[in-house]
């Protein structure tokens, strides 16, 4: 079946640790975005990437690092620099040409300890 | 920056009933799209409307769009308790790359 996949779903992490979430899609997405939700605060933009080896901050990327080295992987590095990286993230695809509906992951939920 | 806000943050409503959520935004926009999230889950895409659109029906979702108010609505109708979930409305601007931006969602109770 073809979807986007996240992994972990749930990751615990200690301070000070860098950590790695996974996004793979096999939907022949162009562009993958990652996401960060809290409690009350909605959806908000950490990074996006419109080609393979080329991405571009969003609104909180602060802390956090990507990569684009394959189209169909987009994984989110959470950096020891993340003051604050207990929240949900998700990551979505979409085909650039429609300008349509974001395909999500199931999330992943990163705790710090 | 958040685009959409919607409103009502939270509404609690009998099985049966329509449930009416709104979404706001600020800036011109090619489309509008509403989604639903389920607790501890991803986002699904319910719907989409384009600027030069009013209104669409899927089902017994219905979204209008207001582009002269910055305003969308999606209406719920004869509601079930599986609808219980967060809505949230995504907004794309004119110009720039395709950067859905999400509102804080509402969050629907269906009361069986």
């Amino acid at each position: 079946d073809g979807g986007i996949t996240q992994s972990p779903k749930y990751l615990f992490r200690k301070e000070g640790q860098n950590v790695t979430l996974s996004c793979e899609q096999n939907l022949n997405h162009d562009a993958m975005y990652w996401y960060r939700q809290d409690p009350g605060q909605g959806l908000r933009l950490i990074y996006y990437s419109q080609i393979v080896n080329d991405f571009q901050k969003g609104d909180i990327a602060e802390g956090y690092s990507v990569s684009r080295e394959k189209k169909e992987s987009f994984p989110l590095t959470v950096t020891s620099a993340q003051k604050n990286p207990t929240a949900f993230y998700l990551c979505a695809s979409t085909i650039l040409a429609n300008t349509g509906e974001l395909f999500f992951g199931e999330g992943s939920r990163l705790t710090v300890l | 920056s958040q685009q959409g806000e919607e409103d009502p943050q939270a509404l609690s409503i009998q099985e049966g009933e329509n449930a009416t959520m709104n979404c706001s935004y600020k800036t011109s926009i090619n489309n509008l799209q509403w989604y639903r999230q389920n607790s501890g889950r991803g986002l699904v895409h319910l719907i989409l409307i384009r600027s030069n659109e009013r209104e669409k029906h899927s089902g017994r979702l219905r979204v209008t769009l207001d582009t002269s108010k910055k305003s969308s609505s999606l209406l719920i109708t004869a509601s079930r308790a599986a609808d219980t979930a967060s809505y949230f409305c995504a907004t794309d601007a004119k110009g720039g790359s395709y950067i859905p931006t999400f509102g804080r969602g509402t969050s629907l109770i269906v009361h069986p």
